[in-house]
């Protein structure tokens, strides 16, 4: 059974404290590996895509690198604006139209 | 473009009722998906369509669910027979082709007393 588990759960940091979130996979022949953003009583946002180890992706304070089994989006100087739950996702080995997500990383920011 | 809307945001059922939940998707997307979210955890996947054809089905999907896209535009997700365990936030989300990069609606939120 594919598995993506994200660390830490919560995660609380001040402004301006950078910080990595954690995904781990166990899909064999990744095909993707995709991190969102939800906020409160939202649906998730989609943020970046990465398809291969070493790849990196960036966007305002957020960068994304992948491994061969793990991700990791680096937040750098964050503000209370980046307060939102992270989540990652991988397509299922069996069948790559489903996404598998983990549980998602709530983090805070405290100003 | 508005992007995924869904109708109803909220809705409070007895056990026993029937639901429906509506999912309007980008217009030029060809895939749709139904995924279910309970506090705390991350989306889990249901179903999707590719154009108004289910490809794929969740064993989480039990008989009580159905789901239909007819005319490959706006989907229905219908559940029968509700039970407490159904209460979740079930979210809709629309794309081009593509399984990962997806446009996610804001939700409906079910409760079951």
């Amino acid at each position: 059974e594919d598995q993506v588990t994200q660390s830490p759960e919560a995660l609380r940091l001040q402004e301006g404290e950078s910080s990595s979130l954690n995904c781990s996979y166990t899909v064999s022949g990744l095909r993707g590996l995709f991190w969102y953003r939800q906020d409160p009583g939202k649906g998730p946002e989609f943020l970046f895509t990465l398809y291969s180890a070493g790849e990196e992706k960036e966007k305002e304070r957020l960068k994304a690198t992948l491994t061969k089994k793990e991700s990791f989006l680096h937040i750098t100087a964050p503000k209370p604006e980046d307060s939102a739950t992270y989540l990652c996702a991988v397509p299922g080995e069996t069948s790559g139209s489903r996404l598998t997500f983990g549980e998602g990383t709530q983090l805070t920011v405290n100003p | 473009d508005t992007g995924v809307s869904q109708d109803p945001r909220h809705k409070i059922t007895k056990r026993g009722q029937n639901v429906t939940f509506r999912c309007d998707p980008i217009s030029e997307h060809n895939r749709l998906y139904w995924y279910r979210q309970t506090l705390g955890q991350g989306p889990e996947f249901l179903t999707y369509f590719q154009n108004e054809a289910q490809l794929e089905k969740s064993r989480l999907l039990s008989d009580r669910f159905s789901a239909e896209r007819p005319k490959g535009s706006f989907s229905t997700l219908e559940i029968q027979r509700t039970e407490q365990g159904d209460s979740a936030m079930y979210l809709c989300a629309s794309s081009w082709n593509r399984a990962g990069e997806l446009f996610f609606g804001e939700g409906s939120r079910l409760t079951v007393l």
